[in-house]
């Protein structure tokens, strides 16, 4: 079992939908990393947490410790939110990466 | 700011020639990432700094690969000879790690480069 999962691995949605991609863990962390790579593209960060919640225009990021799960929400989806989704906890000074959702919004 | 820059953003070489890739991080980040990345696939950590040590090279194939991070700031990336199943992009990301009695605490945002693809003939 991996240490970092995430769902879906693939997500197909129209434009306006809400969106929420799961990353669950099974490794202590300090932190829980949410990133972007658009197709062909660099690795953008977008969300970095440790508790609570955190909100980046329509994205919003959640992380429950307790049940070792966040979430990565998307309000308003739109074709440029098109990419891969990916999730890294922080555990011992390392990075443990999920492999990724590949989200496709379309018009 | 300039952000994590790389070069060359692509290189083409015929096997066993050797390459190398440069990367500069963001100003003031101690941590510097070497990534690997196959298509459709995500990073693979090949080499971490802590300023100017190697904390984590676990990944590295050290028959052949091999970095720097000269003064703890820029870092180079090295293959040789290079094969063709090195064709990929390699990524650099940066980031600052805060310290607190001595101890390092969590990674911190991660910055990453635009990476470089190499390609193997």
């Amino acid at each position: 079992k991996n240490e970092v999962e995430q769902s879906p691995q693939n997500l197909t949605a129209q434009e306006g939908e809400f969106i929420t991609i799961n990353c669950s863990y099974s490794v202590g962390i300090s932190a829980l990393h949410w990133l972007q790579q658009h197709p062909g593209g660099g690795i953008v960060s977008l969300f970095m947490l440790s508790s609570g919640k955190k909100k980046h225009g329509r994205l919003i990021a959640t992380i429950n410790i307790q049940e070792k799960h966040s979430s990565l929400h998307i309000t308003a989806s739109h074709p440029r939110d098109s990419a891969v989704y990916i999730c890294a906890a922080d555990s011992n000074y390392q990075l443990i990466w999920g492999a990724g959702t590949k989200l496709i919004i379309k018009p | 700011e300039a952000g994590v820059v790389q070069s060359p953003r692509y290189k083409i070489i015929e096997k066993k020639q050797p390459v190398a890739f440069w990367c500069n991080p963001i100003s003031g980040h101690n941590t510097l990432y070497w990534y690997l990345q196959n298509l459709g696939q995500g990073p693979e950590l090949l080499i971490r700094y802590e300023n100017e040590e190697a904390v984590d090279d676990s990944q590295l194939p050290k028959d052949r690969f091999s970095a720097e991070r000269l003064k703890g700031v820029d870092s180079t990336l090295k293959i040789q000879p290079a094969e063709l199943g090195d064709s990929a992009v390699y990524l650099c990301a940066s980031s600052f790690r805060a310290w607190r009695g001595g101890e390092p605490l969590n990674t911190g945002e991660l910055f990453f480069g635009e990476g470089s693809r190499l390609t193997v003939l």
